[in-house]
């Protein structure tokens, strides 16, 4: 079945920093490819999704480019802030059929001033 | 734009009871979902109707029930609440591909006693 792999679990930075969160996924076919934010108490909410080779998203100075070759999608950005903690999660969906996403584990962000 | 309303926001129960966790929408979205997110392993595919009346299983529906009467709610029933079932349920809604965004609600915390 398809699967999402978040490498990092935990991540600590202080404001300014450049932020990466690895992703990558097993999927048949052609995916589209999510990245979700939840702060605590609230559902994850979108921030943007990418469904074609070399496609590019991005939302609120995140970003993250579609590879196929290498099956990652991976969450960059260059100058965090305190309001960016919260918990990121990769997901993939069928372009196709309305199913449910397959999320990674998610990624616990943690910045400090 | 629209929202999620999950009701009750906290669902305390007992072993073995049968609980019902309710969602509505206001998007007109044709597609609803329920996930269960659980400490450390992201979020997982419990139900999902692309129409009224529909329902279909996602990965983790042994053990709930899922009645889908009216485009704009969607109800999830645990059949018979396990101590191991303590979790967040989230409920979402999107327009109906596996390519579009999903919105979420704020999610229902089940604690069983």
């Amino acid at each position: 079945g398809d699967s999402v792999t978040q490498t990092e679990g935990q991540v600590a930075l202080s404001e300014e920093d450049f932020l990466t969160i690895h992703c990558n996924y097993s999927a048949s076919g052609y995916p589209a490819l999510f990245w979700y934010v939840q702060y605590p108490g609230e559902g994850p909410q979108f921030l943007f999704r990418a469904s074609r080779d070399k496609e590019k998203g991005s939302s609120r100075g995140f970003e993250a480019t579609y590879n196929k070759e290498t099956t990652s999608f991976h969450l960059q950005k260059a100058s965090v802030q305190e309001s960016d903690s919260a918990v990121y999660y990769c997901a993939l969906g069928d372009r196709g059929y309305a199913q449910g996403l397959t999320f990674g584990l998610g990624t616990r962000v943690s910045v400090f001033p | 734009g629209g929202i999620i309303t999950q009701t009750p926001k906290f669902l305390i129960g007992q072993e073995g009871q049968k609980l019902t966790l309710k969602c509505q929408q206001n998007f007109n979205h044709d597609t609803m979902y329920w996930y269960r997110q659980d400490s450390g392993k992201g979020l997982r595919l419990i139900y999902y109707s692309i129409t009224e009346n529909d329902l279909q299983k996602g990965d983790l529906s042994e053990g709930y029930d899922a009645s889908r009467e009216k485009k704009s709610s969607f109800s999830l029933t645990v059949t018979s609440a396990q101590k191991n079932e303590m979790a967040v349920f989230l409920c979402a809604s999107s327009i109906g591909t596996g390519g579009a965004e999903q919105f979420f609600g704020p999610g229902t915390r089940l604690t069983v006693l």
